[in-house]
C-alpha cells in the first residue's frame, strides 16, 4: 500500500512564527503536491513538485514556500505564519511524470491553528 | 480558472436510501475523478472517468460523466452509515490543471 506520513496531525503555532510541515511517501513517487483545505471552498493547491529539487507553484503559493531534497520528502513552510494559514494542510504524492494528472494518494493531514 | 461547483453542499439520510450527487461546471475536463474523505483522514480516490457519456459501476456506487464532459454524478444505492463523509470531485483540464470542488458532506444515519 502507497504510504503518505505527515509530520504532525494538530499543529499550534502563534503569528510570526516559522513553520515547517513535513511529508514523506514510500512509494517512489514523482510528484508531490500540498493542498490547503477550507470549509467550502474545497482542496486549494498551493505548491507541487514533479522532481527533485524542482518546484512548481500552484493557485495560492503567497505566504508559502516549499523544499524537496529527496525524491521521497516535500516540505512545506510558512515563513511567517499568520491567522489567515489557519487550516488543514494535505499532502499527496502521485506516480506518473505528469504533473496532475493521475490518481494522488493523500496523507491524513495537518490541522494547523495560528494564534 | 476553472470551477467546480458540487449539490448539495450537506445530505442526511437514513440507512438504506437512494442518493445523488452533483458536480457541474462550466467548462470541460479531460477526465474527473471522485474521492471521498472520511472525518480526520485525507481524501481517497473512488473512481476516474474520462469518457463523455461514461458510466462506472463500484458495488453500491454509480458514477456518470456528462456527455458534454462538463459534470458528473455519484448514484449510492441503499446507503449504510460507512458511506459517511465528504465526496469531492476534482476535474483535470487536459494536464494543465487541477481542480477540487467544495465537496458534498454525507451523513447516513442508522
Amino acid at each position: 500500500d502507497v504510504k503518505v506520513t505527515q509530520s504532525s496531525r494538530y499543529l499550534v503555532k502563534r503569528t510570526g512564527e516559522k513553520v515547517f510541515l513535513e511529508c514523506v511517501q514510500d512509494m517512489d513517487h514523482e510528484n508531490m503536491f500540498w493542498y490547503r483545505q477550507d470549509p467550502g471552498l474545497g482542496l486549494r493547491l498551493i505548491y507541487f513538485s514533479y522532481d527533485v529539487k524542482m518546484k512548481e507553484k500552484g493557485d495560492i503559493p503567497e505566504g508559502y514556500s516549499v523544499s524537496r531534497e529527496k525524491k521521497e520528502r516535500f516540505s512545506l513552510i510558512l515563513e511567517s505564519a499568520s491567522t489567515n494559514q489557519t487550516s488543514m494542510y494535505l499532502c499527496a504524492s502521485s506516480p506518473t511524470g505528469l504533473a496532475v494528472t493521475d490518481t494522488q494518494y493523500f496523507g491524513p493531514g495537518t490541522r494547523l491553528t495560528v494564534l | 480558472t476553472q470551477l467546480l461547483e458540487q449539490s448539495p453542499q450537506f445530505l442526511s439520510i437514513q440507512e438504506g436510501e437512494n442518493l445523488t450527487v452533483y458536480c457541474n461546471s462550466s467548462s470541460v475536463f479531460s477526465s474527473l475523478q471522485w474521492y471521498r474523505q472520511e472525518p480526520g483522514e485525507g481524501p481517497v480516490l473512488l473512481v476516474t472517468v474520462v469518457t463523455g457519456g461514461e458510466v462506472k459501476k463500484l458495488k453500491r456506487l454509480t458514477f456518470q460523466f456528462g456527455d458534454a464532459r462538463k459534470d458528473s454524478s455519484l448514484h449510492i444505492t441503499a446507503a449504510q452509515p460507512g458511506d459517511t463523509g465528504l465526496y469531492l470531485c476534482a476535474g483535470d483540464n487536459y494536464g494543465q490543471n487541477f481542480v477540487f470542488g467544495p465537496g458534498t458532506r454525507l451523513s447516513v444515519l442508522p
